[in-house]
């Protein structure tokens, strides 16, 4: 199975602040990482798939890039509503694994 | 709108079976595949297996293979997943989640609200 791993997994941030997480797949997965946001007590929603495409709906702040084994979810400037945790998903092949989560919290 | 609706909470003892359903709407059903991801308290995400709704084909995380059936119903636009032997560590949130296609990367686009299942005695 492919593992993901991510980091880091929780930080503090202010709103305004730039911030990247990191994902990397334990082979190559070309560019099959997708990105998604959870809130407490609600179902993930998607944000960007194939690495680096804005899901609709989901706002230009978001923007995802990388191929290969090394990914990044970069938030340009933080809003009250970014505060949640995040997850990478490998969907190249086999188990759908996910990282293990970053929890955005809020400084 | 395109939603996925599951089935309410459940409460089980250990040795006991669970079934949770995810009624699909607002689109062709047997188009895209399902999924079903849980999430144990305070941990993260779980692949669990998927099903093919057109034809049925399944596939399973290694982990559940033996214990867990994936299964859908083309009439009602619903896919199912069934657990057996049930023990407190499958305690969990569980979650449908519909895959989007190729052209989207495969990724898990619609997602059912959760069902929570405590496994207690």
């Amino acid at each position: 199975d492919i593992q993901m791993t991510q980091s880091p997994s929780s930080l503090s941030a202010s709103v305004g602040d730039r911030l990247t997480i990191t994902c990397r797949a334990s082979q190559s997965i070309s560019i099959y990482l997708n990105w998604y946001q959870q809130k407490p007590g609600k179902a993930p929603t998607l944000l960007i798939y194939a690495a680096s495409s804005l899901e609709i709906g989901v706002p230009s702040r978001f923007s995802g890039s990388g191929s290969g084994t090394d990914f990044t979810l970069t938030i340009s400037s933080l809003l009250p509503e970014d505060f949640a945790t995040y997850y990478c998903q490998q969907s190249y092949r086999g188990p759908r694994t996910f990282g293990g989560g970053t929890k955005v919290e809020i400084k | 709108q395109v939603q996925l609706v599951q089935s309410g909470a459940e409460v089980k003892k250990p040795g006991a079976s669970v079934k949770v359903s995810c009624k699909a709407s607002g689109y062709t059903f047997t188009s895209y595949y399902m999924h079903w991801v849980r999430q144990a308290p305070g941990h993260g995400l779980e692949w669990m297996g998927m099903v093919n709704p057109s034809g049925g084909s399944t596939s399973y995380a290694q982990k559940f293979q033996g214990r867990v059936t994936m299964t859908r119903d083309t009439s009602t636009s619903t896919v199912y997943m069934e657990m057996s032997s049930l023990r407190s560590e499958d305690t969990a949130v569980y979650y449908c989640a519909r895959v989007s296609g190729p052209s989207r990367g495969n990724a898990f686009d619609i997602w059912g609200q959760g069902t929570m299942v405590t496994v207690s005695s």
